[in-house]
């Protein structure tokens, strides 16, 4: 199956430096990228997604990017704000159905 | 309406208890899910109903019983749990089950078991 590694575990940057959050997947067959964000006690909202025939996609403050031949993926968060502050979820979709399977999430703080 | 609703919010039942929670969307998805999280992990898939119909059971155990009576509603049953299946339990939709729709999650309900 899928085995999604996700990095750093926990990432703490000043308010309008940049964020950078790595992933790797192990599925050659994953073509499907999502990336959610979880506040505390709150559900996972999508905050963008990208697929295996796009190598970058960007959307306001947030990009994400893609190189699958070294099957990895990264979030790139510009001029960070306390509202960043969250749980970052990457996933990679293979199979015939939609499941995902989670990175183990990254705690970004962003501090004044 | 772009929301996935979860009832209840929080639950308490005991090992002996049966207990039920829903979901429901009226964005016209034809996939549902059910995923559980633990408190600073990812969330994990349990079931996967397409068009009313159970197409995946991550090996969940009996305990947990789903159900889909239509397209708008997901119901997950629940009896004889154990204190380890305390969890926040999720439940998503997509417009149909494929290998890149967008999941959109429902808040969850916190769930403990004494």
């Amino acid at each position: 199956g899928e085995n999604v590694e996700q990095h750093p575990s926990t990432l703490s940057v000043q308010e309008g430096d940049s964020a950078v959050i790595k992933c790797t997947y192990s599925d050659s067959a994953s073509n499907y990228f999502p990336w959610y964000k979880q506040e505390l006690g709150k559900r996972p909202q999508l905050i963008i997604d990208i697929r295996s025939n796009v190598g970058e996609k960007k959307d306001q403050r947030i990009a994400v990017t893609l190189n699958k031949t070294a099957k990895h993926f990264s979030l790139h968060i510009t001029e960070t704000q306390p509202e960043d502050s969250a749980v970052y979820f990457c996933a990679a979709n293979t199979g015939t159905a939609s499941k995902l399977t989670f990175g183990t999430g990254t705690r970004l703080q962003v501090t004044l | 309406d772009t929301e996935v609703t979860q009832t209840p919010k929080h639950l308490v039942m005991g090992m002996t208890n049966k207990k039920s929670l829903k979901c429901e969307q009226h964005m016209g998805h034809r996939a549902m899910y059910w995923y559980k999280q633990k408190a600073k992990k990812p969330p994990e898939l349990m079931f996967v109903y397409s068009y009313e119909k159970l197409s995946i059971n991550e090996s969940v155990p009996s305990r947990f019983s789903p159900e889909c009576p239509n397209s708008s509603l997901l119901n997950l049953h629940l009896h004889a749990l154990q204190p380890e299946d305390s969890a926040l339990y999720l439940c998503a939709s997509s417009q149909i089950e494929s290998l890149n729709e967008k999941l959109f999650f429902g808040s969850g309900t916190q769930l403990s078991v004494l």
